[in-house]
């Protein structure tokens, strides 16, 4: 079947040591999205790639980087993880064209613990 | 500003009864909306979209919604409620000024307790 696929599902790390998430899917998504959430809250956006162009959301902190370097895969880095950067992380995808709204399709997320 | 609202955190319900969980939007032009859902450590589930045509959408699950312009609303509706149903429900509006990417601003969600 055709999914979003995150590794690992649980993730902990030390304060301060570097961290990689990672998504990839076999839907052929041109677009792929990292979100944070935290306690039932609503999914905030950090950044996206509209195929390979990189979209970083304002209020992203500079901690958090991305790469894409395919169409399936995509990879959440933070730098020096915070206890603040405790969260789960959540990777979508969706099939775009201008004009045409398609539904963003989630895998089952991260949770990240720093301790 | 584009916003969406869900009033209730917290929805009750018993099993087999209807269930409604609301949704406001607040847009400029032509809303396109979405509602998912979020069971435990689980990431978030399609359920629906409204993006033009008819006013009630169906979606999976047995869920519907009702898209209303006057009212600027799109609440979700299940004539039975279930169990099963009980997790968080999450409604979204296309970013009108998100460019080219449908990017989402969802609400601040809902919790569904069905009770047996």
């Amino acid at each position: 079947d055709a999914m979003v696929i995150q590794n690992p599902r649980y993730q902990v790390t030390q304060f301060g040591k570097p961290v990689t998430l990672s998504c990839s899917q076999t839907l052929n998504h041109n677009v792929m999205y990292w979100y944070q959430q935290k306690s039932s809250q609503a999914p905030k956006l950090l950044f996206h790639y509209y195929d390979k162009d990189f979209n970083n959301e304002a209020d992203t902190p500079d901690n958090f980087q991305s790469r894409r370097p395919n169409t399936s895969f995509c990879f959440l880095d933070i730098r020096s993880p915070g206890l603040g950067d405790a969260a789960m992380y959540l990777c979508a995808t969706s099939r775009e064209r201008q004009g045409v709204s398609y539904e963003q399709y989630f895998g089952p997320g991260t949770r990240l613990t720093v301790t | 500003a584009q916003s969406v609202a869900q009033p209730e955190d917290q929805v009750n319900v018993a099993e087999g009864n209807p269930l409604t969980v609301k949704c406001t939007y607040s847009v400029s032009g032509n809303p396109y909306l979405f509602w998912y859902v979020q069971y435990p450590n689980r990431g978030l589930q399609f359920l629906l979209k409204y993006i033009t045509g008819d006013n009630l959408v169906k979606g999976s699950y047995g869920f519907e919604a009702e898209f209303n312009k006057s009212q600027t609303s799109f609440h979700l509706k299940k004539p039975s409620a279930l169990v099963s149903d009980s997790a968080l429900y999450f409604c979204a509006v296309r970013d009108e000024y998100g460019g080219a990417t449908n990017k989402l601003i969802f609400g601040t969600g809902t919790l569904l307790a069905v009770q047996p």
